[in-house]
């Protein structure tokens, strides 16, 4: 099994900084990696997938990158709606997908 | 819109059995796995199993085989996951999601939430 490890576990920023939240799998995947936003009280949404791509009306301020077992979502200026949990998850290994432990952002 | 409806929440004793459902709208399961993820408490994300409806081919996270049952009827265009014995452990959110082999995920369900008592 895949085991998918996000780092920090909270990561405290203020609104229109930046954010970088990293995701690193104990093998390779490749680049089928894909971050999503969980909200309280709300299902996870598709933010970034194949490590770089935006899903359909995500901002452009949701960014990410790598490949292999090294990735990285940078959000470049924080609204107060981005403060949620983020999720990475490797759609590499079939059928076996993993998520990572999710990285909490709030508001510092 | 595409979307995956889930059945209502439910409160349940130990030792009872539970199915829950998933059923999608318009072109939401032709050519499409349907999984389901489980969320504890205050915790993470966990894939559990999948099912491709169109055969009922089902995969499951070794974590999860042998305690939920994964099933799926085509022509009503829903999936289950039922439990035989439910324990206070099993208490969490329940999502079932749709994705294609090799693709993530694209669409979430609202989810269930399922209460154990003991």
């Amino acid at each position: 099994e895949i085991v998918m490890t996000q780092s920090p576990a909270t990561l405290s920023v203020s609104p229109g900084e930046r954010a970088t939240l990293s995701c690193r799998a104990s093998q390779s995947v490749s680049s089928n990696l894909a971050w999503y936003q969980q909200k309280p009280g709300q299902a996870p949404r598709l933010l970034i997938y194949d490590a770089s791509t935006r899903a359909t009306g995500i901002p452009a301020r949701f960014s990410g990158s790598g490949s292999g077992t090294e990735f990285t979502l940078t959000i470049s200026s924080l609204q107060s709606e981005d403060f949620a949990v983020y999720y990475c998850q490797q759609f590499h290994h079939w059928p076996l997908y993993t998520f990572g432990q999710g990285t909490k952002l709030e508001i510092k | 819109e595409v979307q995956l409806v889930q059945s209502g929440a439910e409160v349940k004793k130990s030792g009872e059995s539970l199915k829950i459902s998933c059923k999608g709208s318009g072109d939401s399961f032709t050519g499409y796995w349907i999984g389901w993820v489980r969320q504890m408490p205050g915790k993470g994300l966990e894939w559990m199993g999948i099912i491709y409806p169109g055969d009922s081919d089902t995969r499951y996270s070794p974590s999860f085989e042998g305690r939920v049952t994964i099933s799926a009827d085509k022509a009503s265009r829903t999936a289950y996951l039922q439990w035989r014995s439910l324990k206070a452990s099993d208490t969490a959110i329940y999502y079932c999601v749709r994705h294609v082999r090799g693709s993530p995920v694209d669409i979430w369900g609202p989810g269930t939430r399922v209460t154990i008592s003991s």
